[in-house]
Parts: C-alpha cells; sequence; structure tokens
C-alpha cells in the first residue's frame, strides 16, 4: 500500500466545514483513497472513497485533485459528535484481501 | 441491524491463561480480520479470512490463532498470552463485492498481567 500523510491534529468550530487534507503522492493509478473514522476508542467506521471523480454522501464530500496527489474530505457542518481521528487510506480496490492499512491520522476535534 | 460482535468487550487475565475472543457477524460477508491497535503503532492485521476454511497471516501474526468454521464466527485465539498482546483488538467484516466498505466490531480491550 501507498503511504499516506495527514496533519497530525485540526480544530473546527460547531457548524462550520471541517476540510480534512491527505496527501498520497505514491498513490498508483488503480488505488482508491477512502477515509475512515475512529470515534475514541470504537471500531474504525467507513465514511467515503473515490478513484478520480469528486464523492459524496450522506456523511461527507471528498475532493481529489486532478494529478491525484492529494485529496480533501469535507464535512460540511461540523457536529460535537465528529470529534474524531480521521484516517486517509489508498489501497488497490479488491487486492488487499481486507487488510486496511491506518495511518497515524488526524485528530479532529469540534469546538462549541 | 447489520453489526459485527465481539465477546468480551473487556478482558484482564494473566499470562499463559489460553483465552478465545469470539466475533460473530450477520452480514454473510466473506471476508473478516483482526487488527490490534496499540498507541503510536496504528491498526495492524493480526490474521484476515477469506472464506470458510482459508485463513492466512497478516502483519503480525504471532502469538495468535484464529479459525474460520462458519462463515459468520471468526474467533481469535490466544494459546499462551503474554504481556505485550495487551491492546485493543478489533474484528472486521467485508463483502467480497465490495473492497472499500468494512465493518468494524466495538473493540475487545485485553490486559495481559
Amino acid at each position: 500500500d501507498a503511504k499516506t500523510t495527514q496533519p497530525t491534529s485540526m480544530d473546527c468550530a460547531e457548524g462550520r466545514a471541517a476540510n480534512l487534507p491527505c496527501n498520497h503522492s505514491t498513490i498508483s493509478g488503480n488505488e482508491y483513497v477512502y477515509w475512515y473514522r475512529q470515534i475514541h476508542s470504537q471500531g474504525p467506521q467507513y465514511i467515503i472513497h473515490g478513484l478520480k471523480n469528486n464523492e459524496t454522501n450522506e456523511m461527507a464530500s471528498l475532493i481529489i485533485t486532478e494529478d491525484r496527489k492529494s485529496s480533501t474530505l469535507i464535512l460540511p457542518h461540523a457536529t460535537l459528535r465528529d470529534t474524531a481521528v480521521y484516517y486517509c487510506i489508498d489501497l488497490a480496490g479488491g487486492t488487499s484481501y481486507g487488510k486496511l492499512t491506518f495511518g497515524q491520522g488526524t485528530i479532529l476535534t469540534v469546538h462549541p | 441491524e447489520a453489526q459485527v460482535t465481539q465477546n468480551p468487550r473487556y478482558l484482564i487475565t494473566v499470562t499463559g491463561k489460553k483465552l478465545t475472543v469470539t466475533c460473530s457477524q450477520n452480514m454473510n460477508h466473506e471476508y473478516m480480520s483482526w487488527y490490534r491497535q496499540d498507541p503510536g503503532l496504528g491498526l495492524r492485521q493480526i490474521y484476515y479470512s477469506m472464506n470458510v476454511e482459508v485463513t492466512d497471516k497478516g502483519d503480525v501474526p504471532e502469538g495468535y490463532k484464529v479459525s474460520r468454521k462458519e462463515k459468520r464466527n471468526f474467533p481469535l485465539i490466544l494459546e499462551s498470552p503474554s504481556p505485550n498482546q495487551t491492546s485493543l483488538y478489533f474484528c472486521a467484516s467485508r463483502s467480497a463485492a465490495s473492497s472499500y466498505e468494512q465493518y468494524f466490531g466495538p473493540g475487545t480491550r485485553l490486559t495481559v498481567t
């Protein structure tokens, strides 16, 4: 799996958009970008994934740069319950036998 | 409700006393995995299973065993636990048709004294 880099921590005010960046400069052409989050000591939770195009679901939006070397996870209206560690992961779809390699992630703290 | 369950959620044991952590999923998923999470080391895969009777080692398999006799269950066995196996353990499952969305259990916090 290619390596991703993320800021160690970020803060966000409740109700504002949280924009979490991720660099994946060594990503291969068939590798997707996945985002998970982990709320304090709970099991990680899938958020969103993408390959080339921007993606949106009920939880978040994912913006991938044209060169695919970086991406941004956007939580449009952050709430206190979004305080968590956010992990950006890249891996080839269907070839990893389910192994997700989690880095250190970004600790997002949402303030009232 | 689609879920992955683990038992026990908390366990304190002594060195050398065999233990089993159970994992069960109700989504008919083919793939199941065990991870351990330690401060500063992130989540590391211990073992995974691609289907019944098909298992393989992950990144940190030493000291652990697994079995997959039924599709829904994937127990983690520590034959002779040691203090360095004190950790937070997660079981996860996913469908073979979906490589991206893994469902994680709530975690088992194990302390070996």
